[in-house]
């Protein structure tokens, strides 16, 4: 069985970087078929797609955060992260990493972890 | 930007119809899905290419999605399904985008 497991600092200070890495378990993230993706829900709002990578590095990113964000793999640990610099008090969030097929939705998703931005 | 609008709020008495619509500009173009997301739990994928179901979730979920708009129906629902819903698509500029979620209330 699959799983995605996210791991990173859950308090940020404003104008830092976010960083967070997501571990994959059950399968290879070396997978010709998928895309691992991050999404984030900020408190008591909806789903937004950050990004996505593929395992060869190929990356695609929301218009809208594309100047502040950096998502990288690691083959080798079976593990891609993120980076989403100058944060604000807006980036608080729940940060979810998630599977998907190319163009397809996603099927696997990790629990989330709560991000604050906060001095 | 590409842009999926949903109703805020739906209320569906138990053993009823619950409808879902998510509203996007030719979204009958392109694959809707749609995610079911409890309180503090992670999203599920609950229907796929407009109205596929995944392995496990069960047949009183069905989807469907024509013109300007995709619909989740829920058949005879229960307890259980009181959640908030996502639609979400797949457009060539905006990549992954998803709808602003259906507030599901089972009265």
């Amino acid at each position: 069985q699959l799983q995605l497991q996210e791991s990173g600092p859950g308090l940020v200070k404003p104008s830092e970087t976010l960083s967070l890495t997501c571990t994959v378990s059950g399968g290879s993230i070396s997978s010709s078929s998928y895309y691992w993706g991050w999404i984030r829900q900020p408190p008591g709002k909806g789903l937004e797609w950050i990004g996505s990578i593929y395992y060869s590095g190929s990356t695609y990113y929301n218009p809208s955060l594309k100047s502040r964000v950096t998502i990288s793999v690691d083959t080798s640990k079976n593990q891609f992260s993120l980076k989403l610099s100058s944060v604000t008090a807006a980036d608080t969030a729940v940060y979810y990493c998630a599977r998907s097929g190319a163009r397809n939705p996603f099927d696997y998703w990790g629990q989330g972890t709560l991000v604050t931005v906060s001095s | 930007s590409y842009e999926l609008t949903q109703p805020p709020s739906v209320s569906v008495s138990p053993g009823q119809t619950a409808s879902i619509t998510c509203s996007g500009d030719k979204l009958g173009d392109k694959y809707a899905c749609w995610y079911q997301q409890k309180p503090g739990q992670s999203p599920v994928l609950v229907i796929y290419q407009d109205s596929k179901r995944p392995s496990g979730i069960p047949e009183r979920f069905s989807g469907s999605n024509s013109g300007n708009t995709a619909t989740l129906t829920i058949s005879g629902t229960q307890a259980m399904d009181e959640a908030d819903y996502y639609c979400q698509a797949w457009d060539s500029s905006n990549l992954y985008v998803f709808g602003t979620g259906t507030k599901v209330t089972v009265l």
